[in-house]
């Protein structure tokens, strides 16, 4: 059973356009992280939220939690071909941590 | 350098044939965790523990064992591994388990079991 899903599974854009990524639940978390994962290494943590509502700003990323603390958006403006990952969602419940199935970004030139 | 390290990096083995993945952290973090991560299936966690002797299943725990003797130190044990824990397998470590803990993650060990 996946606690998190992610979508869209993929996605492929071109340089300079904007896009957002989805991570719903039914369960709710006390904070919810996004990571990003290059080939061949461990996720990085870009963000933690922990507020219902809460909206942080990372540059050209924009996180937002909802409300009710089981959903989450990532939304990228503007992207580069640095952007190009896989991203992943994470929310805690108990001692556990539950991660998304991911969204393989790529930005093409 | 602050770190979470693994080895071996890379493991071919055989049905049946115990070993251990070793992860050590140099942070003095409390909260330390083992992940396998699987396509279509993202991460999940098999163990994890709060401190020193106090570990715990997640939500993947069949055919593992772990320990936590040393604050830094959290090996991954497979007693008898099956093909069907072949995957790339993280370790992950953070200050503590409060809300939003940064976890750092290691950089994984791809294991293959023939």
């Amino acid at each position: 059973t996946q606690l998190l899903e992610q979508s869209p599974q993929f996605l492929s854009i071109q340089e300079g356009e904007n896009l957002t990524v989805y991570c719903n639940s039914s369960s709710v978390f006390s904070s919810l992280q996004w990571y990003r994962q290059e080939p061949g290494e461990g996720p990085v943590l870009l963000v933690t939220v922990v507020t219902g509502g809460e909206v942080k700003k990372l540059k050209r990323l924009t996180f937002q939690f909802g409300d009710a603390r089981k959903d989450s958006s990532l939304h990228i403006t503007a992207a580069q071909t640095g952007d190009t990952g896989l991203y992943l969602c994470a929310g805690d419940v108990g001692n556990q941590f539950y991660f998304g199935t991911g969204t393989s970004l790529t930005v093409i030139p | 350098e602050a770190q979470v390290t693994q080895n071996p990096r890379y493991l071919i083995t055989v049905t049946g044939k115990k070993l251990t993945v070793t992860c050590s952290q140099n942070m003095n973090h409390e909260y330390m965790s083992w992940y396998r991560q699987d396509p279509g299936l993202g991460l999940r966690q098999i163990y994890y523990s709060m401190n020193v002797e106090a570990t715990d299943k997640g939500d993947v725990p069949e055919g593992y064992k772990v320990s936590r003797k040393e604050k830094r130190n959290f090996p991954l044990i497979l007693e008898s591994p099956s093909p069907n824990q072949t995957s790339l397998y993280f370790c992950a470590s953070s200050l503590s388990f409060l809300a939003g803990g940064h976890q750092f993650f290691g950089p994984g060990t791809r294991l293959t079991v023939l």
